[in-house]
């Protein structure tokens, strides 16, 4: 069963911090993502990657950088934490050669920047 | 570039009644089309995906979709709701090629009343 691990559940921080989200996933995926989850939004896509050392801007980069030195685990990076960064953030996964197939997600990480 | 659209950001409904949820699509190519449900707290999870083929797809938990090629749509429905069927659920669109991202929709919250 595919599994993506987000490292935690629940982070405050405070403004300015530099605030690191951790993803790993166990399945060899391609493919890995990062979108922030706001109410009436729905999924926005901040970056994604489809291979180690790639890394692609997705709809809403601005303030967020990510790194992927390994093809399991992809790192969401928050340079300077601002309060309207405060949301859920949600990792998942695919294959990169198999568009019909879905993406995996994470159970996801409440961030609050206070 | 594609899009989607769910017109309905919440649907109530009383447990055992029947339901839809609409979700509409625009695309200039070919899609695959899936719905996700996400319940609280946590991330999200394939309900059905619609690959080609028939148009009625069979999903987990009683749902399922008809894809209305005419009219760009991909409706979710299921006859009869439990309360444990209470969630987010969210409509998704993906081209065909293995770089296209997926788009999701702005999600329905479905709240069953007891």
């Amino acid at each position: 069963d595919v599994k993506v691990t987000q490292s935690s559940r629940y982070l405050v921080k405070r403004t300015g911090e530099k605030v690191f989200l951790e993803c790993v996933q166990d399945m060899d995926h391609e493919n890995m993502f990062w979108y922030r989850q706001d109410p009436g939004l729905g999924l926005r896509l901040i970056y994604f990657s489809y291979d180690v050392k790639m890394k692609e801007k997705g709809d809403i980069p601005e303030g967020y950088s990510v790194s992927r030195e390994k093809k399991e685990r992809f790192s969401l990076i928050l340079e300077s934490a601002s309060t309207n960064q405060t949301s859920m953030y949600l990792c998942a996964s695919s294959h990169r050669d198999v568009a019909n197939q879905p993406q995996h997600f994470g159970d996801g990480t409440r961030l609050s920047i206070l | 570039a594609q899009s989607v659209t769910q017109l309905d950001s919440q649907v109530p409904v009383f447990e055992e009644a029947p339901v839809e949820l609409r979700c509409n699509y625009s695309s200039s190519v070919s899609v695959y089309l899936f719905w996700y449900v996400q319940y609280p707290n946590q991330g999200l999870q394939l309900l059905l995906k619609y690959l080609s083929g028939s148009t009625l797809v069979k999903g987990i938990n009683g749902f399922e979709a008809e894809f209305n090629k005419s009219q760009t749509s991909f409706h979710l429905r299921k006859p009869s709701v439990h309360i444990s069927d209470t969630a987010e659920y969210f409509c998704a669109v993906r081209g065909w090629t293995s770089y296209d991202k997926v788009i999701f929709g702005p999600g329905t919250s479905l709240s069953v009343i007891p």
